[in-house]
């Protein structure tokens, strides 16, 4: 079965300094989905970025970029520029692309990022 | 634009009564709908997931059930509810390859 693991369940930055949230996961397949979700305190999933794991491409998204690495299934976001915006829940999620799965997605515990002004 | 709506939005429950919980679409047809659950502090865990009218493909054996009566419906029942099943409801849909939209969220209190 696939797992979807954040080791670090609080991280805290500078504001305008930059982090890097880890993520790594367990499967078998060889295609699949990686995503980032930012859950506010309004609890709204907000997609961050999307990776598709036959793409060697890093994601980017503005000041939202990805480390991909496949081969050590890891899947790590970096904000850069954080900005006081950005504290949030980060949730690593994992999407199974089996035909019968329904496309449900795995999700980490999630890491709890705040910004110091 | 597509849509999605939860209601109610916030829900208090004495334990043993029954649960029903809201999730419509809006804007696209045939999706593929899920529901999941948020304890505090935690991640979320899928509970069901359907991926057409009447298909419902449960995740974990617990205390709740689901419905799809129309194509743009999901519904999260509970005949009696428990402490545990206190926590943060969100309902999600996808189309094709995108990616999942989740609603606002349902947060139940089992007292």
């Amino acid at each position: 079965a696939q797992t979807v693991t954040q080791s670090q369940p609080e991280m805290s930055v500078q504001e305008a300094e930059t982090v890097t949230l880890s993520c790594t996961y367990d499967t078998s397949e060889s295609d699949y989905y990686l995503f980032w979700y930012k859950q506010p305190p309004s609890r709204q999933m907000i997609l961050v970025i999307r990776q598709e794991a036959y793409k060697q491409q890093n994601a980017t998204e503005n000041r939202f970029s990805v480390n991909f690495q496949k081969a050590a299934k890891s899947f790590s976001l970096k904000i850069s520029d954080s900005q006081l915006g950005d504290a949030a829940m980060y949730f690593c999620a994992y999407r199974v692309l089996i035909y019968n799965q329904g496309g449900k997605l795995i999700f980490g515990q999630g890491t709890e990022l705040s910004v110091k002004p | 634009s597509q849509t999605i709506h939860q209601w109610p939005a916030t829900l208090v429950q004495p334990v043993g009564s029954p649960l029903s919980l809201e999730c419509t679409v809006e804007g696209t047809s045939n999706p593929n709908l899920y529901w999941y659950r948020q304890a505090a502090g935690r991640g979320l865990q899928l509970l069901f997931y359907s991926v057409g009218i009447g298909q419902i493909s449960s995740e974990v054996p617990q205390n709740l059930s689901a419905s799809r009566p129309q194509d743009r419906q999901f519904i999260l029942s509970s005949k009696k509810l428990l402490l545990s099943d206190s926590g943060f409801y969100l309902c999600a849909w996808k189309s094709g390859t995108s990616r999942q939209f989740f609603g606002p969220g349902t947060r139940l209190t089992v007292l």
